[in-house]
């Protein structure tokens, strides 16, 4: 079975600050799918990111960045002059199929993320 | 607009009141699922759908029940609700296949008291 663990349970940061949150996966499976979403106080989750095995591109969307490694089995995302909008719980999520049906998603138990005005 | 609709989105109810959570996506796709999210546990699921009439236990099951008669709802069932099911459940439908974008609704806010 797989797992993700986010280690990071809570982080507070002053504005403007850069970020780093931590994604460790497992998996046997060779074909994977991995994902950030992200849950502001209002509860809903907001899609961010969704990266294949076979793609260890780094990924960068305007303040956000992804770094996947498959040697350390590692997805973390790093947010740049972090601003208060930023907090919200992060989720890091792992599906074997990225449809989400067979085996669903395998989510990380989220990092509250604070950024201090 | 691509949708995934829940409802209700806030529910306050007593232990052992049979209720459900309803499900509904407009965008014609093969797999549903459930999800609760707890503090500190994260997200987990409840059950899935890989299609009508297909459904299987996620990793947390007991104490609920599904169905998938038609392909655009999949109803969540607690058939006596306990306050260990005080949750925010979410509902999420994606396309067959690798590389589909997974659609969550906005969640329902459940407390049993």
């Amino acid at each position: 079975a797989q797992k993700v663990t986010q280690a990071q349970t809570e982080i507070s940061v002053v504005e403007k600050e850069d970020v780093t949150l931590d994604c460790v996966y497992e998996t046997r499976d060779t074909t994977y799918y991995l994902f950030w979403y992200k849950q502001p106080p209002s509860g809903e989750l907001v899609f961010l990111i969704r990266r294949n095995s076979f793609d260890e591109q780094n990924e960068i969307s305007g303040r956000y960045s992804w770094n996947f490694q498959k040697s350390t089995s590692s997805f973390n995302f790093t947010i740049t002059a972090s601003q208060v909008v930023d907090s919200a719980v992060y989720f890091c999520a792992l599906s074997l199929y990225s449809g989400g049906g067979a085996d669903g998603l395998t989510f990380g138990k989220g990092t509250h993320l604070i950024i201090q005005p | 607009e691509a949708q995934v609709t829940q409802n209700p989105r806030y529910l306050i109810t007593v232990t052992g009141k049979k209720l459900t959570v309803t499900c509904s996506q407009n965008m014609n796709h093969e797999y549903m699922s459930w999800y609760r999210q707890d503090p500190g546990l994260g997200l987990r699921q409840i059950y899935y759908s890989m299609n009508v009439e297909v459904t299987d236990k996620g990793d947390v099951p007991e104490g609920y029940k599904v169905s998938r008669k038609e392909k655009r709802n999949f109803p969540l069932i607690l058939e006596s609700p306990s306050p260990n099911q005080t949750s925010l459940y979410f509902c999420a439908s994606s396309r067959r296949g690798s590389g589909n974008t997974i659609y969550f609704g906005e969640g329902s806010w459940l407390t049993v008291v």
